[in-house]
């Protein structure tokens, strides 16, 4: 069935640090994708999406990179900052090719260290 | 703006009890989510909803009941509540459902059957 995982659990990493944080989707008819945050206590923030016809996209001191060929999502954070310490989700759109029925990953925390 | 709210922020149910718990935004978004979000897992889509008079089913629908009578509001009915439903339920909205719309999230609904 359709399913996104996560490699690493959890992550943690110094301040100052650049920081990846991986997903592997498996449903090859998704063509968009979404990394969400998630503060303790909060809701999932938007972070940034990419849709398949793109490789990479770069918001403010986060990348995502798309490898169509492994199926494989990675989030980069660079110069992480205590902040940034939360539960990040990669989604996809699965086989619907919508965008309502969003199908998200488990979730990988990250620790950010002083 | 508020953004979405949703309320109440905790609740404890007995079992077969009902609820309902309240979702509204600002935003004069037209697309509405609820998802449920169990402990290490990610979300589940449970219904949706295109706009005011119009809903449809997600990926755990059972034991559940949406309407949606005006843009604001969409509010998610448990009607005979089960330990099963035990979990932290989120609200989401959309303008659109188009890539680059992505859905922004309430803070949550911390749920507990006993």
């Amino acid at each position: 069935g359709e399913s996104v995982g996560l490699h690493l659990p959890t992550l943690s990493v110094q301040e100052g640090d650049n920081s990846i944080i991986n997903c592997a989707y498996s449903n090859s008819a998704s063509d968009y994708f979404i990394w969400y945050k998630q503060e303790s206590g909060k809701g999932p923030q938007f972070i940034i999406d990419i849709r398949s016809n793109m490789d990479k996209r770069q918001g403010q001191r986060v990348t995502v990179l798309l490898n169509k060929t492994v199926k494989h999502l990675s989030l980069q954070i660079a110069a992480t900052q205590p902040g940034d310490s939360a539960v990040y989700f990669c989604a996809e759109n699965g086989a619907s090719g919508g965008y309502n029925k969003l199908i998200f990953g488990a979730g990988t925390r990250l620790a950010v260290h002083p | 703006n508020a953004g979405v709210t949703q309320t109440p922020k905790f609740r404890i149910l007995k079992i077969g009890q009902s609820m309902t718990l309240q979702c509204t935004q600002d935003m004069n978004h037209n697309y509405m989510y609820w998802y449920r979000q169990d402990p290490g897992m990610g979300l589940k889509l449970i219904y949706y909803s295109v706009g005011a008079g119009i809903t449809d089913k997600g990926e755990v629908p059972n034991g559940y009941n949406v309407s949606r009578s005006t843009t604001e509001d969409f509010p998610l009915r448990l009607e005979l509540a089960a330990p099963s439903q035990t979990s932290v339920y989120f609200c989401a909205s959309s303008y659109t459902q188009g890539a680059g719309q992505p859905q922004h999230f309430g803070d949550g609904t911390r749920l507990s059957i006993l």
